[in-house]
């Protein structure tokens, strides 16, 4: 069965720390991995990860993917209070109906 | 473009009652799909569409049905409405293959 876990499952830091947050997974015929940041409302999308050891990156934020060991990073530097929100990994499922596998989610809480 | 709608943003329901999600996408997206997302957990898939009358059950599909009679439309049916369905209800719809799906904003349904 296709599976995605996130770690830690919440996490909280004070302004200007580095965070990394964890998403380990198994899927069958794996194509790709997302990471979406979710605030009061619908998740919106930061990153899709194909290829291994490729750095994606968008101003403070960016992730990596380990197609050998299975598993990617999504780090946050000099973190701000706007950085507080739920942050998902997924993967699409082995069925290729383009559908996602979701972890759990990271909680993120940034202190002033 | 308005992207994926929802509605309602709210609703409570009293136990038994009935009620219909409505999501509506103006992308031109075949795949459509609905999440349910519980207090401190990830997106659960509830069931998906592949393309207008063709739908199949996701991971979570028991107590909700669906239709998929136009590309546009994707409404999700509750016919007894249980405590257990309390939940945030995301709709999402993705281009072909794309793998990165566009939500809704969300519908938060109570069932007391």
């Amino acid at each position: 069965e296709d599976k995605v876990v996130q770690s830690p499952l919440s996490l909280v830091v004070h302004e200007g720390d580095t965070v990394t947050l964890n998403c380990s997974y198994e899927v069958t015929n794996f194509r790709s991995l997302l990471w979406y940041k979710q605030e009061k409302k619908a998740p919106t999308f930061l990153f899709m990860l194909t290829s291994s050891g490729i750095e994606k990156k968008s101003g403070r934020l960016s992730s990596i993917l380990d197609k050998k060991e299975l598993f990617s990073i999504l780090n946050i530097t000099a973190t701000q209070t706007g950085d507080s929100a739920i942050y998902l990994c997924a993967a699409p499922g082995s069925s290729n109906t383009g559908k996602l596998i979701f972890g759990q989610g990271t909680t993120l809480q940034v202190k002033p | 473009n308005a992207g994926v709608t929802q509605t309602p943003k709210f609703r409570i329901l009293k136990i038994g009652q009935s009620m219909t999600l409505q999501c509506t996408q103006d992308m031109n997206h075949n795949y459509m799909y609905w999440y349910r997302q519980d207090p401190g957990m990830g997106l659960k898939l509830i069931y998906y569409s592949v393309g207008a009358g063709i739908t199949d059950k996701g991971e979570v599909p028991n107590g909700y049905n669906v239709s998929r009679s136009t590309t546009e439309d994707f409404p999700l049916r509750l016919e007894l409405a249980a405590p257990s369905q309390t939940s945030v209800y995301f709709c999402a719809s993705e281009p072909v293959r794309g793998y990165e799906q566009y939500f809704g904003p969300g519908t938060r349904l109570t069932v007391t």
